[in-house]
């Protein structure tokens, strides 16, 4: 099974917003609605923002939010903030797979 | 709260072995499926090995299988990696998670580093 792929880096001013692509196959993204994005800073084990497309655990801001069409799944990451700098990945069942990642940078 | 703590990693020349060692708190294995998540210096995570509730429950990625044993100590509340003629490409950063259910995995442990080097 292939990673997913998302763009390697994405980036924004602070107060606006970024999105993140993560596109998979019929087999995975497509076939499921158990798509989940993890936030990753430095030397840390990534967290879990996203799960269920666009469901958000306790703790995690609504300025994060999932969302997907098709073989796409789509991370928006609102009002970005300093402390949003990470790496972000997405996984899906249906494949077991997680995506390539994408280094978000706050300019 | 929930914790988990993995050890073990290490250094290891290509055809040698590890055992990891991820010990929890907060939750026990016997009712959640515990995974093996690896991943490796500048990549994204990957997928290595679960245990389910019954320890006969059990799962591994294509590259591993028949390489790596999953096992379970449940009083100690301990999950174990057994990994024989490891290669290269198996250095990388183990993590222990919990999946919370269809692949979501909610809860990590701060990882071991496992490096395969001549």
């Amino acid at each position: 099974q292939s990673a997913l792929t998302q763009p390697p880096s994405a980036s924004g001013s602070p107060g606006r917003s970024v999105t993140i692509s993560c596109t998979g196959t019929s087999s995975d993204v497509g076939a499921s609605e158990y798509v989940s994005w993890y936030q990753q800073h430095p030397g840390k084990a990534p967290k879990l923002i996203i799960f269920e497309v666009n469901k958000r655990p306790s703790g995690v801001p609504d300025r994060f939010s999932g969302s997907k069409s098709g073989n796409t799944a789509s991370l928006t990451v609102s009002g970005l903030q300093a402390e949003d700098e990470a790496d972000y990945y997405c996984s899906s069942r249906g494949g077991n797979v997680f995506g390539t990642g994408t280094k978000v940078t706050v300019l | 709260e929930v914790q988990l703590v993995e050890s073990g990693g290490g250094l290891v020349q290509p055809g040698g072995s590890l055992r990891l060692s991820c010990t929890a708190s907060g939750l026990t294995f016997t009712t959640n499926w515990i995974n093996w998540v690896r991943q490796a210096p500048g990549k994204g995570p990957e997928w290595v090995a679960a245990m389910g509730p019954d320890e006969d429950q059990k799962g591994y990625v294509d590259s591993v299988r028949g390489r790596f044993i999953i096992s379970r100590d449940n009083a100690k509340n301990s999950l174990y990696l057994q990994m024989d003629s490891l290669r290269v490409d198996d250095t990388g950063i183990y993590y222990c998670a919990r999946d919370q259910g269809y692949f979501t995995f909610d809860h990590w442990g701060q990882g071991t580093l496992v490096t395969v080097s001549p």
